[in-house]
């Protein structure tokens, strides 16, 4: 089955320090991976993604994604956190055999807490 | 600027009632979406239509329907709301794949929360 994980529900990280919010998926073939972020009382907004090419991706905010494809992850990083972005992030992979939809897979989401 | 509109932001509704809850996007995409958000459990998604009048069950339609009359509003359908049915709604569009460089991209709208009773 397809699926995509998030092992950590929480992660906590000082201001200036760099960050890491973890992602595994399991899904055949070569994936298209995504991340988003929802801000409080918000609705999700696209920060990266990756279908082919480099394995390092950069996106929105100062965000970037490495794509491992032995390791099958596909972690979201950032050199130095800002408190401002304290939110709840969510990895997904474009199911396969989704056709012309893209549907996306999402997974539990991990709430990022940056502290000053 | 790109977006999707969900018309309430909160409802409260009591058990048995039928809800709508509707979604509006100007973008002119193809695809629409609905997921629910539920604590620890991610987005699931509920129901998704690809074009005007076509609509597939995704992994919980169970409870829900869905209408798409028109090609900008996707609305979300619960026949008897219940107490499980509590939850965040989240609707999503994005354009059909190879058609633009975002195709892949869902845009999503403020969400939708509801409190059955």
């Amino acid at each position: 089955a397809q699926s995509v994980a998030q092992p950590e529900d929480q992660v906590n990280v000082a201001e200036g320090n760099p960050l890491t919010v973890k992602c595994t998926y399991s899904v055949s073939g070569n994936p298209y991976l995504f991340w988003y972020v929802q801000y409080p009382n918000r609705g999700l907004q696209f920060l990266l993604k990756y279908i082919t090419g480099d394995n390092l991706v950069k996106g929105s905010y100062g965000f970037e994604a490495e794509f491992n494809k032995s390791q099958t992850s596909f972690h979201l990083k950032k050199p130095s956190a800002l408190v401002s972005d304290s939110a709840l992030y969510f990895c997904a992979v474009r199911e396969r055999g989704s056709g012309n939809t893209g549907k996306l897979i999402f997974g539990q989401g991990t709430t990022l807490q940056v502290k000053p | 600027d790109v977006k999707v509109t969900q018309s309430s932001r909160y409802l409260v509704k009591r058990t048995g009632e039928k809800v709508f809850l509707e979604c509006v996007q100007d973008m002119d995409h193809e695809n629409m979406f609905w997921y629910r958000q539920d604590p620890g459990l991610g987005l699931r998604l509920i129901y998704f239509s690809y074009d005007v009048k076509m609509k597939e069950k995704g992994d919980i339609p169970e409870g829900y329907s869905v209408s798409r009359e028109k090609k900008e509003r996707f609305s979300l359908i619960l026949e008897s709301a219940s107490t499980n049915q509590t939850s965040m709604y989240l609707c999503a569009s994005s354009p059909l794949l190879g058609t633009s460089s975002g195709a892949n991209v869902l845009t999503f709208g403020a969400g939708s929360r509801l409190t059955v009773l």
